[in-house]
């Protein structure tokens, strides 16, 4: 089954970049999805598609992906961006939904 | 405007059945792909199971056999059936829309998410 693997942690000083990586096998040749999950709430879709963003969501949200390794962008940190924050594919040869492991954002 | 509600979880003890529900509004469930996707307490997210508009399904492998998912399309709800239930299937369990496309499937809208606990 096909594997996606996120840093467990990353910090921030508010203002700065936060970048969180999804890796997989050959990540680039298929369509990644970024979700935010806050604390006692359901995830909230941030990006789509590699790197469109839906309606509401802030343009410091940007996301990138080549090779093996897909990114989320988070520009000028702010302290309502600290959350866990989920990768996802669609694996077409399992007809499988794929979420990777998550990374807690924590901003300093 | 979108709605997803979920109900129907609770204690249930190891073995035994539970069936969830979604009631959706704003949209069509059975002009869409509609999933489930649970997170034990603690943990990551992980997908359990998918409708398509067409009627077929798909399931984890951790769930495959034992739960079922299915829509009542008069009642624009979506429900998973769990039976021969496990410690490891604590968890929440949320219903999201899914959006596909040519070479992709991603959820734009989840609901609140409803708890399910087993043990004795």
């Amino acid at each position: 089954s096909y594997v996606l693997t996120q840093p467990p942690s990353v910090s921030v000083a508010p203002g700065k970049t936060a970048r969180i990586t999804c890796g997989g096998n050959n990540i680039g040749s298929k369509s990644v999805h970024w979700y935010q999950q806050k604390p006692g709430q359901a995830p909230v879709l941030v990006v789509y598609d590699d790197s469109d963003r839906p309606s509401g969501i802030p343009e410091r949200f940007s996301g990138s992906n080549s090779g093996n390794t897909a990114t989320l962008t988070i520009s000028r940190v702010e302290a309502g961006d600290e959350a866990d924050y989920y990768c996802q594919v669609w694996d077409s040869s399992s007809d499988h939904y794929v979420f990777g492991t998550g990374t807690k954002v924590t901003v300093l | 405007e979108v709605q997803l509600v979920e109900s129907g979880g609770g204690l249930v003890q190891p073995g035994g059945s539970l069936r969830l529900s979604c009631a959706a509004s704003g949209f069509t469930v059975s002009s869409n792909y509609m999933s489930w996707v649970r997170q034990a307490p603690g943990k990551g997210l992980e997908w359990v199971s998918v409708i398509y508009s067409g009627g077929s399904t798909y399931y984890a492998d951790s769930v495959k056999g034992r739960f079922t998912i299915s829509r009542d399309n008069s009642k624009n709800t979506l429900y998973l059936q769990m039976n021969s239930l496990r410690a490891e299937d604590t968890a929440v369990y949320y219903c999201a829309r899914d959006v596909s496309g040519s070479s992709f499937y991603y959820f734009d809208y989840w609901g609140q998410g409803t708890l399910v606990t087993v043990s004795s």
